[in-house]
C-alpha cells in the first residue's frame, strides 16, 4: 500500500518570503500522480498543483512550484512571495495510475501560518 | 460550472440514528469519490464510483455504511446506527477520466458535510 508522509505538522513564514513544505511517499508503482491540496480554515479543499511521475520537469503554477525527486520519492512544495491568503492546511496526496488505484492517499498535513 | 456540492453542510444526530448525505458532482464528471476526514488528519478514502458502478470500498466502510450513485449522477452516503466514532467531515470529490491537460482525472472536492454524533 502507498503511504504519504508530511513530517512538518506546522510551518510559519513572513509575508513575502519563501517557504518549502516537505512530502515523502512510498510506492512500488512506476507511474502515478502527486498533488498538493490546500484547505483553508472551514473551507473546502482546493487543488494547488499536480505532478505526473513520468514528467521530469517540475510543475509550476504562478507562485507555487514543486521539487519532484522520483528516485528519492520526495515531493516538496515551494511557495514564493507568501501572501496572507496562503494560510491553510496543506496536504500532499498520491494517486496511482492503474485502473482500480485511482483513490487519493493523503499525508497528515502541514499547517502554514503567514506572519504579517 | 458550479463545482461539487454537498448537502447538508452540517448534521448533528444522536447515537443510533441513521443519517444520509448527498453529493452532486461537477456535471460532466463520471467519477465520484467519498472520503472521511477527522480533526487534524488528512482525508481517508471510503469508496468511489465510475458512473453508477461502485468500483472500490475501503475497509473503513463498515456494514453500517452504504453508498449509491443511481443513474451515475448524484450520490448518497448513508450511515446506519451512528456511533460517536462516526463524527467527522465527509468529503465528496469528482473527476473525469476523459479530457486532457492538468484537469484530466484530477479530483475536485466539495465543501464537505460535518457530522456530529452526540
Amino acid at each position: 500500500a502507498q503511504t504519504v508522509t508530511q513530517s512538518q505538522p506546522e510551518m510559519s513564514v513572513q509575508e513575502a518570503e519563501t517557504v518549502t513544505l516537505s512530502c515523502t511517499y512510498d510506492t512500488s508503482e512506476s507511474d502515478y500522480y502527486l498533488f498538493w491540496y490546500k484547505q483553508p480554515p472551514s473551507r473546502q479543499m482546493i487543488l494547488v498543483i499536480r505532478q505526473e511521475a513520468y514528467k521530469q520537469q517540475n510543475a509550476t503554477e504562478n507562485r507555487f512550484s514543486v521539487n519532484f525527486q522520483k528516485a528519492a520519492k520526495s515531493f516538496s512544495l515551494k511557495i514564493s512571495d507568501s501572501q496572507l491568503g496562503d494560510a491553510a492546511m496543506y496536504f500532499c496526496a498520491y494517486r496511482g495510475e492503474n485502473f482500480g488505484n485511482e483513490k487519493l492517499t493523503f499525508g497528515t498535513g502541514t499547517r502554514l501560518t503567514i506572519i504579517p | 460550472d458550479t463545482g461539487v456540492s454537498q448537502d447538508p453542510r452540517h448534521k448533528i444526530t444522536k447515537r443510533g440514528q441513521n443519517v444520509t448525505f448527498r453529493c452532486d458532482p461537477i456535471s460532466e464528471h463520471n467519477r465520484l469519490y467519498w472520503y472521511r476526514q477527522t480533526l487534524g488528519q488528512g482525508p481517508e478514502f471510503l469508496t468511489y464510483f465510475q458512473n453508477e458502478a461502485q468500483l472500490e470500498k475501503s475497509r473503513l466502510l463498515s456494514d453500517r455504511f452504504s453508498a449509491e450513485r443511481p443513474k451515475g449522477s448524484f450520490s448518497t452516503l448513508e450511515i446506519q446506527r451512528t456511533e460517536q466514532g462516526d463524527s467527522a467531515m465527509y468529503l465528496c470529490a469528482s473527476s473525469s477520466k476523459t479530457g486532457t491537460g492538468a484537469a484530466a482525472d484530477t479530483q475536485y472536492f466539495g465543501p464537505g458535510t460535518r457530522l456530529t454524533v452526540l
